[in-house]
This record gives structure tokens, C-alpha cells and sequence, in this order.
């Protein structure tokens, strides 16, 4: 059994640049979670999404920022002309079930997005 | 204090003794979860404490949740130095359960 998968590990990207983020969510899973950690911070929540519908991105920075997870194919989170405080890492999480009483995360091991 | 804030932010003990973690949050929840997160690596999702339940075992955890004091403790008995790591309590808003806010974790390191 995989458990979620993320790729890269680490990415570095030079400001202005574009960073792409993957998430193969656990099999059977069809809820994805993205969250973003900053130094010495806990996990923010950025967006929910299922496949092909984005059901909350409250937490996305209005601008630069995108996610998508299409019908066949690993969750993608798009950050456009990066800056340097976009230096975080960047943690997906998938569910099988969505709003319910009952919702276990299992999360991947994160990309570590650095900026130059 | 935010919405799942952990403390103390570290605590050091010795091998075999017990440790004790604390989160308080400030919202309704349905749920409490406790991750662990060790040094550069993702979460690993320890245990879940729906909000109408008080405690909750796992191995050598112990979870309790007092809704009326909206706080929650983590105990690991019989401490190993593979339990070093930081650990995190994860609450949703009572409303969309998915949307967990973690705090800033609790650093643990056991000396063998």
C-alpha cells in the first residue's frame, strides 16, 4: 500500500520562476489537501480539492497561486514568478471520504520549495 | 493563543519516562488529531479523538480531550529516543472538518 506520494522532494527555484508540485494521493483516495509550512511554523490549510472541482481554496494567496486535480493524474500545485517568501514546504494530504464527521488525513512527505 | 497551539514548545526527558503534551484550541471541533513530525520529514498521523469521546489509547498513546476546556493532552508512555520528534495537534473549525489547523508542535527529544 503507497501511502501519498509527492514529487520533488526539494525544488529550487530562482525568483520569477515557475514551481510545480505533485500529488499522487493513498489508493482509493479522491480527496487531496494541500498545506504549506513555513520555518518554525505549524501546517496552514491552502485548498481541497476532489477530481476536477476545487471545494475550498480559502487558504490560496489570491494571486500567483493555483491547484488542480484532474480526472486522471496527480494533484499539481502551481506557484507562478515565485519570490523568496514562498520558500516553504509544501505538504499534501489525502482523505477517503470528504466532509463527514470523521476525516484522517494521511499526509505525503512534503516538497521543500526554496527560493533563490 | 491560536487555534491548536501545543505546549510546552520542548520538552527533554530520559528514555522510559513519560511525556505529556498539551494543545488548546479555540473553537468548536469535531475532531482532534495528533500528528508527529520528525526533523525534515512529513506527518504521521498518530491518533483521532472525535469530540465526544474524552480519552482514547494507542499503544503507549494516551489522548484525552476536554471539550469543556477545549484543550487536549498526548501521553507517550515508556519514552524511546525514536520518539523524538515534534508533535503537532490538528483541529478543524467544527464546521468544514477538513480544513485542520495545526499548531506550532511541541519538540520532543528523549535521551537514551
Amino acid at each position: 500500500n503507497a501511502g501519498v506520494m509527492q514529487n520533488p522532494r526539494h525544488l529550487v527555484r530562482r525568483r520569477g520562476q515557475e514551481a510545480r508540485l505533485r500529488c499522487s494521493p493513498m489508493k482509493g483516495h479522491s480527496h487531496v489537501y494541500w498545506y504549506r509550512q513555513l520555518p518554525e511554523e505549524g501546517l496552514k490549510f491552502m485548498v481541497y480539492l476532489q477530481k476536477e472541482n476545487i471545494i475550498d481554496e480559502s487558504g490560496m494567496p489570491k494571486e500567483r497561486f493555483s491547484a488542480e486535480f484532474p480526472k486522471e493524474g496527480p494533484s499539481i500545485l502551481r506557484i507562478q514568478q515565485v519570490v523568496r517568501g514562498d520558500s516553504a514546504a509544501y505538504f499534501c494530504a489525502s482523505s477517503p471520504i470528504g466532509q463527514s464527521t470523521y476525516n484522517e488525513q494521511f499526509f505525503g512527505p512534503g516538497t521543500r520549495l526554496t527560493v533563490l | 493563543s491560536q487555534q491548536g497551539e501545543e505546549d510546552p514548545q520542548a520538552l527533554s526527558i530520559q528514555e522510559g519516562e513519560n511525556a505529556t503534551m498539551n494543545c488548546s484550541y479555540k473553537t468548536s471541533i469535531n475532531n482532534l488529531q495528533w500528528y508527529r513530525q520528525n526533523s525534515g520529514r512529513g506527518l504521521v498521523h498518530l491518533i483521532l479523538i472525535r469530540s465526544n469521546e474524552r480519552e482514547k489509547h494507542s499503544g503507549r498513546l494516551r489522548v484525552t480531550l476536554d471539550t469543556s476546556k477545549k484543550s487536549s493532552s498526548l501521553l507517550i508512555t515508556a519514552s524511546r529516543a525514536a520518539d523524538t520528534a515534534s508533535y503537532f495537534c490538528a483541529t478543524d473549525d467544527g464546521g468544514s472538518n477538513y480544513k485542520l489547523t495545526f499548531g506550532k508542535g511541541t519538540l520532543l527529544t528523549v535521551n537514551p
